[in-house]
């Protein structure tokens, strides 16, 4: 079945560094991918989309500059968090999408703690 | 090491027919248990699980926990095609970050 690396699974970081998270997809090509963030006992919220070869689609709120993605290759994404701060401190999670007809496949999220 | 394991990871049914999803989970300091659906991008959530033998139920959804044996189903009857959705299982790990199952992949044809 497809699966989804994500890594590191955790992070600490002072202030004002910059922390890069790695989503590969192992064993199939990832057209599409999902990056997720998690607040404590709420669900995960929609960051971007981003579609290989193609610049991000963020959401509603969310600071392009601040969360860099690049999804250079059909099996790699990764997220940037810039000059993080504590309030960036959070679960991010990756999702992939095989095809336009295939299921979501999650990685296994990133725990990310500012300090 | 904390895991999550979701069966069968891809399920097609008609419409009226009845699915079990299971997941079962090995967690350091088990808290809950979820199940999410996702349609088109975020999860929607399901149920949150935290003790055995009591079921859940949400129309024609209902889940249920076995914390001896380590594992919960997620029941829908009466399948219909909107029901069709990658079902997720999500158990909170000892550093409160969500261990995810793989999903199952369910496809209710009509």
């Amino acid at each position: 079945g497809a699966v989804v690396s994500q890594h590191p699974s955790r992070v600490i970081c002072k202030s004002g560094t910059s922390v890069k998270i790695e989503c590969r997809s192992l064993d199939f090509q990832a057209t599409t991918m999902f990056w997720y963030r998690q607040f404590p006992k709420q669900s995960l919220m929609l960051m971007a989309t981003s579609n290989e070869g193609s610049k991000a689609t963020y959401e509603q709120g969310v600071e392009k500059d601040k969360f860099l993605i690049n999804h250079a290759s059909l099996t790699l994404s990764t997220l940037t968090v810039t000059s993080a701060h504590p309030e960036d401190s959070s679960f991010y999670i990756c999702s992939a999408r095989q095809t336009e007809n295939y299921g979501y496949t999650f990685g296994s999220g990133t725990r990310l703690t500012v300090v | 090491e904390d895991k999550v394991v979701q069966s069968p990871l891809s399920l097609v049914v008609h419409e009226g027919d009845t699915v079990t999803l299971n997941c079962s989970y090995e967690v350091t300091n088990f808290r809950s248990l979820l199940w999410y659906k996702q349609e088109k991008k975020a999860p929607t959530f399901l149920f949150m699980l935290t003790s055995s033998g009591i079921e859940k139920k949400s129309g024609r959804l209902s889940s249920i926990l076995d914390k001896k044996e380590l594992f919960s189903i997620l029941n829908i009857t009466a399948t219909q095609t909107g029901d069709s959705a990658v079902y997720l299982c999500a158990v909170p790990t000892y550093y409160n970050d969500m261990r995810f199952g793989a999903g199952t992949r369910l496809t209710v044809k009509p």
